[in-house]
């Protein structure tokens, strides 16, 4: 089944304990991306892939860090998180080749809940 | 940098009754793209469009790419109470960015 996975779905931590949240993505895409999602000020890119080795900064990449050394897995770490990066934390992937829907349609995974204390 | 306002905020409808959610945008927008997410999982395409003036349906959805290419239309006939969620319009950022409006939350009364 073509899906992209994420874990943990759920994480609570306390402020400067430096986390990792993985996502992989088993559809050969080329490009990878994190998202978070507050109320009232819906989805929110983070950083971005193009492909391995190659990652940019979205909207809110503050406090973020992202690598992509294979083209399945694009991890998003938090070296020191803090209260305000509480959210909720989604990867999608997409693919390059082509134009139309197939360019455009990101799938999304399942959605990481993060709580800092 | 490039916004998107989506309005309504929320809806609270009764199962049967027609929807209408619009987006607009700071800038042109050569691409206009319809997420829904179903409560607990990620957005999942429900339509994309090309063209300013283009006009696509999925089903009982009908999205409207504007003619000034600033705004788009979301309309859900007859809807039912699997329509439930939130409904968010997107299009390319800048680079390889991309921008999501705030999200329509919508509610059905069976």
């Amino acid at each position: 089944e073509a899906q992209v996975t994420q874990n943990p779905r759920y994480l609570i931590t306390v402020t400067g304990k430096k986390l990792t949240v993985t996502c992989s993505q088993n559809m050969n895409h080329e490009y990878m991306s994190w998202y978070r999602q507050d109320p009232g000020l819906g989805l929110r890119q983070i950083y971005y892939s193009m492909n391995v080795e190659v990652t940019d900064k979205g909207d809110v990449p503050e406090g973020y860090k992202v690598s992509r050394k294979e083209k399945r897995n694009f991890p998003l770490i938090l070296e020191s998180p803090s209260p305000n990066q509480t959210s909720l934390y989604f990867c999608a992937s997409k693919g390059l080749a082509g134009e139309g829907v197939s360019y455009n349609e990101q799938f999304f995974g399942p959605g990481t809940r993060l709580t800092v204390l | 940098g490039q916004q998107l306002n989506q309005s309504p905020q929320s809806m609270f409808i009764q199962e049967g009754e027609d929807v209408s959610m619009n987006c607009t945008s700071s800038s042109i927008f050569n691409t206009w793209l319809w997420y829904k997410q179903d409560p607990g999982e990620g957005p999942v395409l429900l339509i994309a469009l090309y063209k300013a003036g283009e006009l696509t349906s999925n089903g009982r959805l009908t999205a409207q790419f504007g003619i000034t290419r600033k705004d788009s239309f979301l309309n859900i006939s007859a809807s039912i109470p699997s329509d439930v969620g939130i409904y968010f319009c997107a299009g390319p950022g800048g680079g390889f960015k991309t921008i999501f409006g705030a999200g329509t939350r919508l509610f059905v009364k069976a």
